[in-house]
C-alpha cells in the first residue's frame, strides 16, 4: 500500500511563473489537507480537501494560491505569480472518510518550492 | 488564537533520556500530537493523547494535562537515528473539523541532536 505521494520533490520556478504541487493520497483515503512549512516555521495548515468539494480554506493566502481534489486524480495545489516569499516545503496529507479521534494521519514526503 | 511554543533545540547523549515539553493555548482541543521529522523527510506520527495521563508506546511516551495545557515526550534510550525535529501539534475546535479530521495546528519543532 503506498504512502501518500507528493510530485515533484522539488520545483524550481522563476517569479511570476505558476508551481503547480500534486498530491496523490493513500488508497482508501478521501481526505486531503495541505500544509506550508516556511524556513524554521512550523507547518501552516492551508486548505481541506474532500473530493470535489474544499472543506475549509480559511489558511490559503486570499490570492494567487487555489487548490482542487477532483474526482478522478491527484488533488493539486496551484499556486500562479509565484514570488520569492513563496519558497517553502509543501506538505499533503490524507486521512480516510471514517476518520476517527486516534486515526493517524499520514504525511507525503513534501514539495520543496524554490522561487529565483 | 492558536499557540503551541517547545523549545527550539535540544541535545541528549546517546542512551540516556531526554523530555521534549510543550504548551499549547487553543480555540478548543480535540487532541495532541507528536510527529518526528528527519530533515528534508516527511512527519511520521509517534503518538496521540487526548485524555489526561501518559501513553506508553516503546521507547517513547507522551504525557497530558488539559488543565495546564501542557504535554511532554519523553525518549528513552536515546539512538543516534532519534536525531530530528519534533513536532508538537493541536487539533482545535472548528466549524469544519469533526473528532476525527486533520486540521493541525503546528508548534515550531524542537530540533533533538543526539551525540555519542
Amino acid at each position: 500500500n503506498a504512502g501518500v505521494m507528493q510530485n515533484p520533490r522539488h520545483l524550481v520556478r522563476r517569479r511570476g511563473q505558476e508551481a503547480r504541487l500534486r498530491c496523490s493520497p493513500m488508497k482508501g483515503h478521501s481526505h486531503v489537507y495541505w500544509y506550508r512549512q516556511l524556513p524554521e516555521e512550523g507547518l501552516k495548515f492551508m486548505v481541506y480537501l474532500q473530493k470535489e468539494n474544499i472543506i475549509d480554506e480559511s489558511g490559503m493566502p486570499k490570492e494567487r494560491f487555489s487548490a482542487e481534489f477532483p474526482k478522478e486524480g491527484p488533488s493539486i495545489l496551484r499556486i500562479q505569480q509565484v514570488v520569492r516569499g513563496d519558497s517553502a516545503a509543501y506538505f499533503c496529507a490524507s486521512s480516510p472518510k471514517e476518520t476517527l479521534m486516534n486515526t493517524e494521519a499520514f504525511f507525503g514526503q513534501g514539495t520543496r518550492l524554490t522561487v529565483v | 488564537g492558536q499557540n503551541i511554543d517547545q523549545p527550539t533545540e535540544m541535545t541528549a547523549t546517546e542512551g540516556a533520556i531526554v523530555q521534549i515539553n510543550c504548551t499549547y493555548q487553543t480555540s478548543g482541543f480535540n487532541g495532541l500530537f507528536w510527529y518526528q521529522q528527519h530533515a528534508g523527510e516527511a512527519p511520521t506520527f509517534l503518538s496521540y493523547n487526548v485524555l489526561d495521563g501518559l501513553e506508553e508506546k516503546g521507547r517513547f511516551s507522551s504525557f497530558l494535562s488539559r488543565s495546564k495545557g501542557y504535554s511532554y515526550l519523553l525518549l528513552k534510550e536515546l539512538q543516534m537515528k532519534d536525531s530530528a525535529s519534533y513536532l508538537c501539534a493541536v487539533r482545535p475546535a472548528s466549524t469544519y473539523s469533526g473528532a476525527g479530521s486533520y486540521q493541525l495546528t503546528f508548534g515550531k519543532g524542537t530540533k533533538l541532536s543526539v551525540i555519542p
